[in-house]
């Protein structure tokens, strides 16, 4: 079936890091794409989404690419704040009932 | 708006015991969900609902069940609660897909930490 795989974390950077969450998928057809944070105590927010191939998501600074070739959707952010620390999750969705996320990558940002 | 809104926040179980998670959305969304969130597994999908009156479900459903008796709400319930149950448990919803359109992004509902004893 479908699945994310996201990089291991935890991740710390100091902050105006450069960050790189890596995050590959598999799938049948042609998924969705996205990025979800979930900030401490909270649920998982939409960070940004790509629907089809070369679209790049992008918001608040973060950036990510649909890459069909190599399918893989890695999310990039040129410097980090201690504000973004938080849990990061890739997913995939190929039908809006069955969203796969990957395990989540921790990142702390240290000021 | 509220969003999605998931009550109660925190709970503690002793094993056998039974309790209902609500959640609850204003977006007027068809689809609901409901995860469970484990160190290192990301989330789970548990049960979904497409629509009021239906249920179906997800990839861990064994030791729940769930009704969406209104459009706005869908419950979980837990008949007898076991350890294995200890999750930290997020409600979502999202529009309908449309055949030929693309995914729409889910929203979630801020968890219920549930520890069972």
């Amino acid at each position: 079936g479908d699945s994310v795989t996201q990089m291991e974390g935890p991740v710390t950077l100091s902050e105006e890091a450069c960050l790189t969450i890596n995050c590959t998928y598999t799938a049948t057809g042609y998924p969705s794409l996205f990025w979800y944070v979930q900030y401490p105590g909270e649920g998982l927010q939409l960070l940004l989404k790509a629907t089809k191939a070369d679209d790049k998501g992008s918001n608040k600074g973060f950036e990510a690419t649909y890459r069909k070739e190599t399918t893989s959707f890695h999310l990039e952010k040129g410097s980090v704040q201690v504000s973004d620390s938080a849990v990061y999750f890739c997913a995939l969705s190929d039908d809006n009932n069955d969203m796969r996320f990957g395990a989540g990558t921790r990142l702390t940002v240290k000021p | 708006n509220a969003g999605v809104t998931q009550t109660p926040k925190f709970r503690v179980l002793k094993t056998g015991q039974s309790m209902t998670l609500l959640c609850a959305q204003d977006m007027n969304h068809e689809y609901m969900y409901w995860y469970r969130q484990d160190p290192g597994m990301g989330l789970r999908l548990i049960h979904y609902s497409v629509g009021e009156g239906t249920t179906a479900k997800g990839e861990v459903p064994d030791g729940y069940n769930v009704s969406r008796l209104k459009k706005q709400n869908f419950l979980l319930g837990l008949e007898s609660a076991a350890p294995s149950q200890t999750s930290v448990y997020f409600c979502a919803s999202s529009y309908v897909r449309l055949a030929g359109l693309l995914s729409y992004e889910q929203y979630f509902g801020p968890g219920t930490r549930l520890t069972v004893t």
